[in-house]
């Protein structure tokens, strides 16, 4: 079984503040993780995945993330916020074998800039 | 299109009605998802598609849902007998196949709720 906990469901920063969101997961096999983002009044979009190769992953939007085994966490950083990057965000993990295609999500965090 | 498009978008339906919600995926891709997103939760995974046969069915909540896809492309989600937790938006989602390369691709949902 897997589960996927994101601290904090509000976080709230300044325009061209560090943006860092956390994620934990728990898996029994070798995890794929995920974030993805939703704006408002639209679908859930792919921003970066992790899936076994390297550790740091870069995404779109100048959005990263680090896989880190030992912490089990997964936590999503971006250097400068923008007024655009307002959505909410949701941290994901599926399993590494047959059953790649099932994803568990967090519950999200929704991301406030400040002007 | 060139998206997953999904209708209705918005449903409101009495409790006990028989509720159907459509999924168009993107052209070519032959795996579908089905999730559900609870007020305040992230989405829960419902049933998976490769092709017109249901791989996994899961995560139905109980046999008053099922899906078909009945030549490969196109998803119909159907709930019998509405109940008011039944409320939530449904997600539609499709991949080019489920490696771990591929990325999902998520539509805009369909808000059901139930009076």
């Amino acid at each position: 079984a897997q589960s996927v906990t994101q601290l904090g469901s509000h976080v709230s920063v300044s325009e061209g503040a560090l943006v860092l969101l956390r994620c934990n997961y728990s898996s029994s096999v070798p995890p794929y993780l995920f974030w993805y983002v939703q704006y408002p009044n639209q679908g859930l979009q792919l921003l970066l995945k992790y899936t076994s190769a390297a550790t740091l992953v870069k995404g779109i939007n100048g959005f990263e993330a680090e896989f880190k085994k030992s912490e089990t966490s997964f936590h999503l950083t971006k250097p400068s916020a923008h007024m655009s990057d307002a959505a909410e965000y949701f941290c994901a993990v599926s399993e590494s074998g047959g059953s790649n295609y099932k994803l568990t999500f967090g519950k999200g965090t929704l991301l406030t800039v400040n002007p | 299109g060139a998206g997953v498009s999904q209708t209705p978008s918005n449903k409101v339906t009495e409790k006990g009605k028989y509720v159907e919600l459509r999924c168009d995926p993107i052209s070519g891709h032959t795996a579908l998802y089905w999730y559900r997103q609870s007020l305040g939760q992230g989405p829960e995974f419902l049933i998976y598609f490769q092709g017109t046969g249901a791989a996994d069915d899961s995560g139905l909540p109980n046999d008053r849902f099922f899906a078909v896809r009945p030549e490969g492309s196109v998803s119909t989600l159907k709930i019998q007998r509405t109940e008011r937790g039944d409320s939530a938006v449904y997600l539609c989602a499709s991949s080019p196949g489920t490696g771990s390369g591929n990325t999902i691709y998520f539509g805009e949902g369909s808000w059901l709720t139930v009076v």
